[in-house]
C-alpha cells in the first residue's frame, strides 16, 4: 500500500517568517494529495489539495508544489501567524478509491 | 450547510465492552469512510461505505464494523474492546467514491479502561 512520510517531525518559525513541510510517497499510481491542519482536540481541516495534472496550487498564503517523478510534495505557508500553529498532515490517494494514506504529522509552532 | 457530524464526542468504555458511534456526512455527499487516529499519529483508514456496502476495508480485524443508512449516514461499531482501541475515530465524506474531496468531522474521542 500507500506510505507517506513527512519531515521535518516539528517545526519553529518566527512569525512572519515561511514554513515549508515536505512529504514523501511511495506509490507511482497516487494522484490526489490533500492537506490538512488539524488543531489541538479538533478533527482534520483541508486547507489544500493538488491533483497530479498540476505542479503547483496557491491559496492566498499557502501554496502546495508537487513534483511527480521525485515522488514529493510540499506545503508552504508565507507570512505566518499565531493562528498558523497546528499539526499539518499530507495525504495521497488513488483518486479511484478516495482512500487517503497519511503522514505522521509536523507540529508547527509560530513564535510571536 | 453543515459539514460532518460525529456523536458522541467522548466517551469513555471498558475493556471488553462494544462501542457505536455515529456520522452525518456533509450534506450532498454519500460516501462514509471511519478512521482511526492514535495520539500522535496520523488517521489510519478502517473502511468506506458507499451505497449501503462496504466497498474498501483497511488492515483492522473484524471486531471493527460499520453500517451505512439510506440517509448516508453510517456508524462504526467496535466489539471486545481493547485498551489499544483508545484513540480518536474520524468520520470522513465525499461525494462519490473516487476522484473527489474528503471532508472530517470532528471525532469521537474513545478512552478504553
Amino acid at each position: 500500500g500507500e506510505n507517506v512520510e513527512q519531515h521535518p517531525s516539528t517545526l519553529s518559525v518566527q512569525e512572519g517568517d515561511s514554513a515549508v513541510i515536505k512529504c514523501t510517497y511511495s506509490d507511482s499510481a497516487s494522484n490526489y494529495f490533500p492537506w490538512y491542519k488539524q488543531e489541538l482536540g479538533k478533527g482534520p481541516q483541508l486547507i489544500i489539495d493538488i491533483r497530479s495534472n498540476v505542479g503547483e496550487k496557491k491559496d492566498q498564503r499557502i501554496a502546495v508544489t508537487l513534483n511527480k517523478t521525485a515522488k514529493h510534495f510540499s506545503l508552504h505557508i508565507t507570512e505566518t501567524q499565531p493562528e498558523d500553529s497546528a499539526v499539518y498532515f499530507c495525504a495521497a490517494s488513488n483518486n479511484g478509491n478516495n482512500r487517503l494514506a497519511f503522514g505522521k504529522g509536523n507540529q508547527v509552532v509560530v513564535i510571536p | 450547510d453543515a459539514g460532518v457530524t460525529q456523536s458522541p464526542t467522548h466517551l469513555i468504555k471498558t475493556r471488553g465492552q462494544q462501542v457505536t458511534l455515529r456520522c452525518s456526512p456533509k450534506s450532498g455527499h454519500d460516501t462514509v469512510s471511519w478512521y482511526q487516529q492514535a495520539l500522535g499519529q496520523g488517521p489510519q483508514f478502517i473502511f468506506q461505505y458507499y451505497e449501503e456496502e462496504e466497498r474498501q476495508r483497511g488492515n483492522f480485524p473484524d471486531r471493527f464494523s460499520g453500517h451505512q443508512f439510506p440517509n448516508y449516514s453510517s456508524e462504526l461499531n467496535v466489539n471486545a474492546l481493547l485498551l489499544g482501541d483508545s484513540a480518536l475515530y474520524l468520520c470522513a465524506s465525499s461525494w462519490g467514491f473516487s476522484g473527489n474531496t474528503i471532508y472530517f468531522g470532528e471525532g469521537s474521542w474513545l478512552t478504553v479502561v
